[in-house]
């Protein structure tokens, strides 16, 4: 089955610098791989999301990337906010819909300094 | 994105007593919903996946009778923690999967058993 690594499980950086989370997967199947990010005591808010034939996604601040060779995908947060401090998960799936399980990485607390 | 609620956000019982906890589609409809478990400071381990109008489907390990659920509708699904008792005291949250534009999640249920 499908298998995600995760790293950093912490970063702590500068406000208004950027933040990288890297992620790995295992199965070459997964072609849906959402982010998600987890305020305490919330649960997980889907931040931005990115499908197999595209190489690179952004939304303002945050961007994802895929190596789908290397099987790596990773998100970037530019010009970090105090408000970006929280549990971002990344996560892997065949489908974006239907019944198909995500599998989530063990996650990344990330901490923004002022 | 897509809004999903749960409820309720917290509940405290006696050990041996059963609690059911509602999610629900706000403004789609969901043929298929999840429900997680989640310890503090880890990631989220899925338990099973609701599909309306027909049986759930159990992760390996997750007591089928112990965690009932029913997907009456399309957009509600209820999980019923049945005899609770003290370690099964965690934070629950449900998810909803919406084809198009992927899968939203509740703002989680904090059941602490005494």
């Amino acid at each position: 089955g499908e298998n995600v690594e995760q790293h950093p499980s912490t970063l702590s950086v500068q406000e208004g610098d950027s933040a990288v989370i890297k992620c790995t997967y295992s199965d070459s199947a997964s072609n849906y791989f959402p982010w998600y990010k987890q305020e305490l005591g919330k649960g997980p808010q889907l931040i931005i999301d990115i499908r197999s034939n595209v190489g690179e996604k952004k939304d303002q601040r945050i961007a994802v990337t895929l190596n789908k060779t290397a099987k790596h995908f990773s998100l970037h947060i530019t010009e970090t906010q105090p408000e970006d401090s929280a549990v971002y998960f990344c996560a892997a799936s065949p489908y974006k819909g239907g019944a198909s399980k995500i599998i989530f990485g063990s996650g990344t607390r990330l901490s923004i300094r002022p | 994105g897509a809004v999903v609620s749960q409820h309720p956000s917290r509940v405290i019982c006696k050990s041996g007593t059963s609690v059911k906890i509602e999610c629900r589609s706000l403004d789609f409809q969901a043929t298929t919903m999840f429900w997680y478990r989640q310890f503090p400071k880890q990631s989220l381990m899925l338990m099973a996946t609701s599909n309306e109008g027909s049986k759930a489907t159990y992760e390996q390990g997750v007591e089928k009778d112990k965690f009932l659920i029913n997907h009456a509708s399309l957009t509600l699904s209820t999980l019923t923690v049945t005899s609770a008792h003290p370690e099964d005291s965690s934070f629950y949250i449900c998810s909803a999967r919406e084809d198009v534009r992927g899968e939203f999640f509740g703002p989680g249920t904090r059941l602490t058993v005494l």
